[in-house]
């Protein structure tokens, strides 16, 4: 399994600000997700974030509202750019793991980052 | 398109037994997972099932059946821990995550 660790953990923010938030994991990967979850909403992919490369965006977000980080294998930014009361929302960074009771590759999740913006 | 289907609530009672049901449509198929969410928290893995059949894994058990595009997540003895959202979700052919909304599970004493 994957340890993710995400920074900050909660934000209130005004409108019109930007937003950086960080995640660390404890092993090396190579693609890293952000996904965003809206109240009472299911998980919706922003983007994959490859080291070494552009992330690559889902139909809807584009790189001008969630530039995204990806120095090396174990670390990645996502910042919410020009914020709205509609971003307002849990941000989750997400690896790909070996769960060893299935012995099948799974998704792990960061705690998340809740996200208020006024 | 891809889809998936989950009931929107459910609820039952503690130490009974509860299935918790989900039909999916994806282009291809790599895999069903299920997660536990609790208010407030991240998803956490439960259960992955990729051949027909049954998985158990202590109290909870999952299914599938590939022909049906459909899978169930069963609950037993449930304790008030229980209460979270259940997320269904299938792994396409490109191995993206296809997320279900979520099953918001409410365990009444």
């Amino acid at each position: 399994s994957a340890v993710i660790s995400q920074k900050p953990s909660r934000d209130i923010c005004q409108r019109g600000t930007s937003l950086t938030i960080q995640c660390q994991v404890d092993s090396q990967v190579t693609m890293m997700f952000w996904y965003r979850q809206q109240p009472g909403q299911s998980l919706t992919l922003i983007a994959t974030a490859n080291q070494g490369s552009e992330a690559t965006y889902e139909s809807g977000f584009v790189i001008d509202k969630f530039p995204i980080s990806r120095p090396n294998l174990t670390f990645s930014t996502l910042t919410v750019s020009n914020m709205s009361p509609e971003d307002s929302s849990i941000y989750l960074c997400s690896v790909r793991g070996l769960d060893r009771g299935t012995m099948g590759e799974t998704q792990y999740f960061g705690p998340g980052t809740r996200l208020l913006v006024l | 398109g891809q889809n998936i289907d989950q009931p929107t609530e459910m609820t039952a009672t503690e130490g009974a037994i509860v299935q918790i049901n989900c039909t999916y449509q994806t282009s291809g198929f790599n895999g069903l997972f299920w997660y536990q969410q609790h208010a407030g928290e991240a998803p956490t893995f439960l259960s992955y099932n990729v051949l027909d059949g049954l998985e158990e894994k202590g109290r909870f058990s999952s299914f599938l059946s590939r022909s049906k595009g459909y899978s169930y997540l069963l609950l037993k003895e449930l304790q008030m821990k229980d209460s979270a959202s259940y997320l269904c979700a299938s792994m396409d052919s490109n191995y993206q995550l296809i997320w279900g909304a979520g099953t918001k599970l409410i365990i009444k004493p």
